[in-house]
């Protein structure tokens, strides 16, 4: 068990670029959730995964976001036409099904966008 | 809607004290209230869950509280070290699926 793995870890893109963000959960755990998290603030949920059914988006995705996790195992985020409030640390997590569903995180992917 | 404070932002104790740092929520009816634990750019680390019908957890040196008439958690770190001083969330789990965070708190240990 090599925990979850982020990549990359820092990713600096100019305005209007499209980024994609990679995450490799803990192997034997169905569910994948990705965060958002601000300076300050806690991380804010953006989607969740049960295997490769994406079955929750939050309203803060919006339609320059989309993820996908292929056949249940990695997932990416990718965000089109990136724009500077898009900067923030891009967190992934994963948890086994069934529950009580405590979640494992990355070290995260700090996006920077000038 | 849906609040959940943690509280104040910071909080700095002596070594080899208690800290207790407490959550608040409103309108929720989490199933889980669950506590973790974020050093400087990484991510988050679990801690401890507790449920709704539980009282309180502990795990060594940490003891969770779960109050679900004053919608409130106290989490209690004993005999506190310099290496626990971190930001600890708060985080709710109404439906099993995702987790709501409160903003955190930063405890700072000092020897």
């Amino acid at each position: 068990d090599t925990g979850v793995s982020q990549d990359p870890r820092h990713k600096i893109t100019k305005r209007g670029q499209n980024v994609t963000f990679r995450c490799d959960p803990i192997s034997e755990h169905n569910r994948l959730y990705w965060y958002r998290q601000t300076l300050g603030q806690g991380p804010e949920f953006l989607t969740y995964f049960q295997n490769e059914a994406q079955l929750e988006k939050s309203r803060l995705l919006s339609d320059r976001f989309s993820a996908e996790r292929p056949k249940g195992s990695f997932s990416t985020l990718e965000i089109q036409r990136t724009e500077q409030g898009d900067s923030a640390m891009y967190l992934c997590a994963s948890s086994p099904d069934p529950g009580p569903y405590e979640q494992y995180f990355g070290p995260g992917t700090r996006l920077t966008v000038t | 809607s849906q609040k959940i404070e943690q509280n104040s932002e910071a909080l700095n104790i002596q070594e080899g004290k208690t800290a207790t740092l407490t959550c608040n929520y409103t309108n929720y009816s989490p199933a889980y209230l669950q506590w973790y634990r974020q050093d400087p750019g990484r991510g988050p680390v679990f801690l401890l869950l507790i449920r709704e019908n539980e009282k309180e957890k502990r795990k060594e040196r940490l003891k969770v509280t779960f109050d679900t008439t004053l919608k409130q958690s106290l989490f209690h770190i004993t005999a506190s070290q310099p290496a626990d001083s971190a930001t600890y969330l708060c985080a709710l789990d109404p439906r099993a699926r995702q987790l709501t965070f409160g903003s955190g708190t930063q405890l700072t240990v000092l020897p």
